[in-house]
């Protein structure tokens, strides 16, 4: 089945603990990026990935990091989190970034 | 710049009534892709429809309605005799694919529309 995998779907962490939220996808897309959700905000990129090797920022990147080694795997890096990241985060992939993305389930993040 | 406008923040009907989401979106690009996702309780995203720039046909599914007008820079979307399944968030989106820099493949998200509906 095509998809786009996230994990961990929830979790709870504290001001600073470094963590990593993965996502991998099973189609060969070229393109990958990460969005969070805010209430009233809709969702905003954080980062993209348009090969291996290559990412850009998005709309709000600071605090995430982002890596792309393989083409199937863009995890998404909180080095020091602070409660401000609290939201609900979605990885996208698509094939060519034009056509239209497919969505992971989401992973909701609290930060205390 | 791309922008995505859905000025209707919160919409409660009761079942059976019909309902329009609005959405306006803004690009300086001729060639655009426009979409619609619904996001339920559950919290996934889930795709309803793509639109390019230069299909105006509106399209039916069902209970499902969308009228693009380019005219305008809308892309509304229409439930029929709404159900309470259909209380969800939604969501309009554009693309640019042909767009350069850091617009590239940009999926950019409208604030999205709570929809409620009353059995």
């Amino acid at each position: 089945e095509a998809q786009v995998t996230q994990n961990p779907r929830y979790l709870i962490t504290v001001t600073g603990k470094k963590l990593t939220v993965t996502c991998s996808q099973n189609m060969n897309h070229e393109y990958m990026s990460w969005y969070r959700q805010d209430p009233g905000l809709g969702l905003r990129q954080i980062y993209y990935s348009m090969n291996v090797e290559v990412t850009d920022k998005g709309d709000v990147p600071e605090g995430y990091k982002v890596s792309r080694k393989e083409k199937r795997n863009f995890p998404l890096i909180l080095e020091s989190p602070s409660p401000n990241q609290t939201s609900l985060y979605f990885c996208a992939s698509s094939f060519d970034g034009g056509w239209g993305y497919t969505f992971g389930s989401g992973t909701r993040l609290t930060v205390v | 710049a791309q922008k995505v406008t859905q000025a209707q923040t919160e919409i409660s009907v009761v079942e059976k009534e019909d309902v329009t989401l609005d959405c306006v979106y803004e690009t300086r690009d001729t060639t655009y892709y426009l979409f619609w996702y619904k996001q339920p309780p559950s919290g996934e995203l889930v795709f309803l429809i793509r639109r390019n720039s230069f299909d105006e046909q509106n399209e039916i599914s069902g209970r499902y309605s969308w009228n693009f007008q380019k005219s305008t820079s809308s892309f509304n979307f229409t439930i029929t005799a709404s159900q309470v399944v259909d209380s969800a968030v939604y969501f309009c989106a554009l693309i640019q694919p042909n767009a350069g820099g850091t617009s590239y493949g940009k999926l950019t998200f409208g604030q999205g529309t709570i929809l409620t509906v009353h059995p």
